[in-house]
């Protein structure tokens, strides 16, 4: 039973350049949520994506960052133009459906670490 | 905005001795969750409190929910060079059919042996 799985685990790309970052959530989980985490901090939330939508994206900066959740395949955390700020490790977690349950918890993936040159 | 202020920040103690971490919020949360983070690692989950008051154990470790549910606390009995991390809770919010989830700022812990 394999868990959260992100690929690749390590990235780098110089300025200008594209990122992508993939995550294959849990069998079963549909609900995925992408966090960027700097050294020393905690995670800051990024965006929220169910199966072909977008549910929350009140994390994520209005420029160069995008996300899909496709109806098949990984969701893709794409990355354009980056900069030396967007080096961080990038995690991606996912839930199972919402089933009225009142407990829901997240399971993450051992996240991509992105350095930009 | 929501927040939850974890503390303290940074701990660094003895083997052998006990510690308590605090999340504290002035929101309400249908649940709480608690990770562990080994450098270069994800967060793993370690409990999940749901009913306010809770008190769930983990061999050493105790984690308890407030009875309000806006606040949790994790105790470390007896610690262990393996329990250094980054220790992290994040609460969750239900809101037009779907969760949020908010992350503490998170606590550092180093144990020496």
């Amino acid at each position: 039973n394999a868990g959260v799985m992100q690929n690749p685990r390590h990235l780098v790309r110089r300025r200008g350049q594209e990122a992508r970052l993939r995550c294959s959530p849990m069998k079963g989980h549909s609900h995925v949520y992408w966090y960027r985490q700097l050294p020393e901090e905690g995670l800051k939330f990024m965006v929220y994506l169910q199966k072909e939508n977008i549910i929350d994206e009140s994390g994520m900066p209005k420029e160069r960052f995008s996300a899909e959740f496709p109806k098949e395949g990984p969701s893709i955390l794409r990355i354009q133009q980056v900069v030396r700020g967007d080096s961080a490790a990038y995690f991606c977690a996912s839930s199972p459906p919402t089933s009225g349950l009142i407990t829901d918890t997240q399971y993450f993936g051992p996240g991509t670490r992105l350095t930009v040159l | 905005t929501q927040l939850l202020e974890q503390s303290p920040q940074f701990l660094s103690i003895q083997e052998g001795e006990n510690l308590t971490v605090y999340c504290n919020s002035s929101s309400v949360f249908s649940s709480l969750q608690w990770y562990r983070q080994e450098p270069g690692e994800g967060p793993v989950l370690l409990v999940t409190v749901v009913t306010g008051g809770e008190v769930k154990k983990l061999k050493r470790l105790t984690f308890q929910f407030g009875d309000a549910r806006k606040d949790s606390s994790l105790h470390i009995t007896a610690a262990q060079p393996g329990d250094t991390g980054l220790y992290l809770c994040a609460g969750a919010t239900f809101t037009s059919g779907t969760y949020k989830y908010i992350f503490g700022t998170g606590t550092r812990l180093k144990v020496l042996a």
